[in-house]
């Protein structure tokens, strides 16, 4: 089975800290994303990557960066923890077989007080 | 814009009965469908899903419907169970494209 494990279940962080939101898939795969999730607004894409050092702007990019460095690795970066940024932060990797679409790691809550 | 649309917030169906879950899409170029379940503090997991080429899809208690013509499909579920209470959103992928699309979701409680 894919495993996607995200670093931190719950988060509290302060406004305007930098902060990093770990996420790593143990099964090779190219794709990784990162989503949030808030109520009434479903699943908004953040950024996402193809590949080792590529990414790509997602709907909501704003107030956000990403990193990956190595393949199994996509870190979420916040540059500075702002109060609208509270919510659950899900990272998902995508498999190869068809059909499928992701597997999700079992998120962050992040509140940013 | 929303491509994937779920117009209902919350259900509630008695444990037994059979819940439906209505899903609507714009982007005809989406060649997989797919239904994704939610419970809270958890990540989402994946359910079924449908190639555009079907217009059905079962797995056990869990089938799919898809109708292109109405941009439509739905979720059946039965019977339904405690453990069925969850978030299931609805999701799409377009040909040639790594991206799932999703819907806001729907949260369905199962009345004992």
């Amino acid at each position: 089975d894919v495993k996607v494990t995200q670093s931190s279940r719950y988060l509290v962080k302060r406004t305007g800290e930098k902060v990093f939101l770990e996420c790593v898939q143990d099964m090779d795969h190219e794709n990784m994303f990162w989503y949030r999730q808030d109520p009434g607004l479903g699943l908004r894409l953040i950024y996402f990557s193809y590949d080792v050092k590529m990414k790509e702007k997602g709907d909501i990019p704003e107030g956000y960066s990403v990193s990956r460095e190595k393949k199994e690795r996509f870190s979420l970066i916040l540059e500075s923890a702002s109060t609208n940024q509270t919510s659950m932060y899900l990272c998902a990797s995508l498999t190869g077989q068809e059909g499928y679409g992701y597997t999700f790691g079992s998120g962050t809550r992040l509140t940013v007080v | 814009d929303q491509q994937v649309k779920q117009n209902s917030p919350s259900l509630s169906v008695q444990e037994g009965r059979i819940s439906i879950l209505n899903c609507d899409y714009t982007n005809s170029m989406f060649d997989y469908f797919l239904w994704y379940k939610k419970y809270p503090a958890e990540g989402p997991t994946f359910l079924i899903s449908i190639s555009s080429i079907k217009d059905k899809n079962e797995d056990g208690r869990f089938t799919v419907f898809l109708n292109k013509s109405a941009k439509h499909l739905s979720l059946h579920i039965v019977p339904s169970q405690p453990g069925d209470s969850a978030v299931y959103f609805c999701a799409a992928r377009e040909e040639g494209d790594d991206k799932i699309i999703f819907g806001k979701g729907t949260r369905l409680h199962i009345l004992p």
